[in-house]
């Protein structure tokens, strides 16, 4: 049972290039969500998804984009990275009548220059 | 814009000591929740707490949601070494579409001194 992983670790980018975050849990979870961390300001809410199909923009949403094709996967995209992106990406997932009690994966920190 | 303040936040410790940290808000939630991040990994669940005035242990972890909805501490006993880490608080307002949605403070960063 690996719980939450997330793919790259690290990831360095160029102003104006794209990339994609993967994101996949096998606790067969319901809801999932995109965080961000920068220094000094806890975490943020990017989007979130409540089942497969479906998503929805969170707190910080700009310049993000978002997939759930498949339950045990969410994906983020970032079209055009800025450098206000680099940053540390977490992703989570919960059980929806848990909905707070989140499992977190160990986090992609990506870097735009 | 930011709505919780966490404090202290740093705390330099010596191992044995005991340890206490707050989370206020300036509006009420009915959710309220401290989560754990080790250096280098994502964010763990310590303690969820969901009734006004709800007193919680978790090991040598306790905490309390306060009576005005507005406020919680967490306190660790006797601390040890792998305590180090930071620790946030979290809240939401739990019902209707609020889907788990957290705003999370900002952390209070724990050292434990051997």
């Amino acid at each position: 049972n690996a719980g939450v992983t997330q793919t790259p670790k690290f990831r360095v980018l160029k102003t104006g290039q794209s990339m994609t975050l993967l994101c996949a849990q096998d606790m067969n979870h319901e809801y999932m969500y995109w965080y961000r961390q920068d220094p000094g300001m806890g975490l943020r809410l990017i989007h979130y998804s409540v089942g497969e199909g479906t998503t929805a923009k969170g707190e910080v949403p700009d310049g993000y984009n978002v997939s759930r094709l498949k339950k045990q996967n969410f994906l983020l995209g970032l079209e055009s990275a800025a450098p206000s992106q680099t940053s540390v990406y977490f992703c989570a997932s919960s059980y929806g009548l848990a909905a707070y009690e989140q499992y977190f994966g160990p986090g992609t920190r990506l870097t735009v220059t | 814009g930011q709505q919780l303040n966490q404090s202290p936040q740093s705390m330099f410790i010596q191992e044995g000591e005991d340890v206490s940290m707050n989370c206020t808000s300036s509006s009420i939630f009915n959710t309220w929740l401290w989560y754990k991040q080790d250096p280098g990994e994502g964010p763990v669940l310590l303690i969820a707490l969901y009734k006004a005035g709800e007193l919680t242990s978790n090991g040598r972890l306790t905490a309390q949601f306060g009576i005005t909805r507005k406020d919680s501490f967490l306190n660790i006993s006797a601390s040890i070494p792998s305590d180090v880490g930071i620790y946030f608080c979290a809240v939401a307002n739990a019902g209707g579409t609020s889907y788990g949605k957290l705003t999370f403070g900002q952390g209070t960063i724990l050292t434990v001194h051997p």
